[in-house]
């Protein structure tokens, strides 16, 4: 069955970089695409970026261009998020998803990001 | 890359039928067949229940269609039920390979 496992739970200060996991299992890693999904506490859903597990290609949301980095080992068939210069807003639960053309069918558990001094 | 459009919140007795509207431009929605809707109950990972505008993943209920016009997705969700109360999400893949979601929908089984 298709599995996404998430990092655990991470606080950071400001002004610090944080980088979540997803380790994929039960399919063909790069047939699929992986996006990363954050929900503010109380808030919506906010698509953060996606990338090709396949041939690396990324898109990143505007709003978050230039501090979120996404990245795969195909080795391991794990993704990863970066997101650095960490405010405080950016406190948040974290999600990554399989993708497939912008449908996501299988989500991981969620970690939590606390941005806090 | 502005959210998606969904009413705050919409409310139905059990059994009737409720209808969810996700209203976007002709660059997302308006421009893609792959528009899709996520179910999310509190505390919980958000659930696809319905994919590329109309069809739904193996396992969910027949009671969730959805369907489209113009620049406008909605999700209808018949015979409701009070395992159906959550918050329901709209997305769309857009030309541009961004992904774009929905502000979110409350819905409340009185």
């Amino acid at each position: 069955q298709v599995q996404l496992v998430q990092s655990g739970t991470e606080v950071k200060k400001p002004g610090a970089s944080v980088k979540v996991s997803c380790k994929a299992s039960g399919y063909t890693f790069i047939s699929y695409g992986i996006s990363w999904v954050r929900q503010a506490p109380g808030q919506g859903l906010e698509w953060m970026g996606w990338i090709s597990a396949y041939n690396g290609q990324t898109s990143y949301a505007q709003k978050l261009q230039g501090r979120v980095t996404v990245t795969t080992d195909t080795s391991t068939s794990t993704a990863y998020m970066e997101l650095r210069s960490l405010r405080s807003d950016d406190t948040a639960v974290y999600y990554c998803a399989r993708d497939d053309w912008g449908s996501f069918d299988y989500w991981g558990q969620g970690t939590l990001v606390t941005v806090s001094s | 890359q502005s959210a998606l459009t969904q009413p705050a919140s919409v409310s139905g007795s059990p059994g009737q039928s409720i209808t969810i509207s996700c209203t976007g431009t002709s660059s997302d929605v308006g421009d893609s067949n792959y528009v899709s809707w996520y179910q999310q109950h509190p505390g919980k990972a958000p659930k696809l229940m319905i994919y590329e505008v109309s069809n739904r993943p193996s396992g969910v209920s027949n009671r969730f269609s959805g369907s489209k016009s113009g620049n406008t997705a909605s999700l209808t969700i018949s015979g409701l039920q009070a395992e159906d109360e959550a918050d329901y999400y709209c997305s769309s893949y857009t030309s541009s390979t961004i992904r774009v979601f929905g502000g979110g929908t409350k819905l409340t089984v009185l």
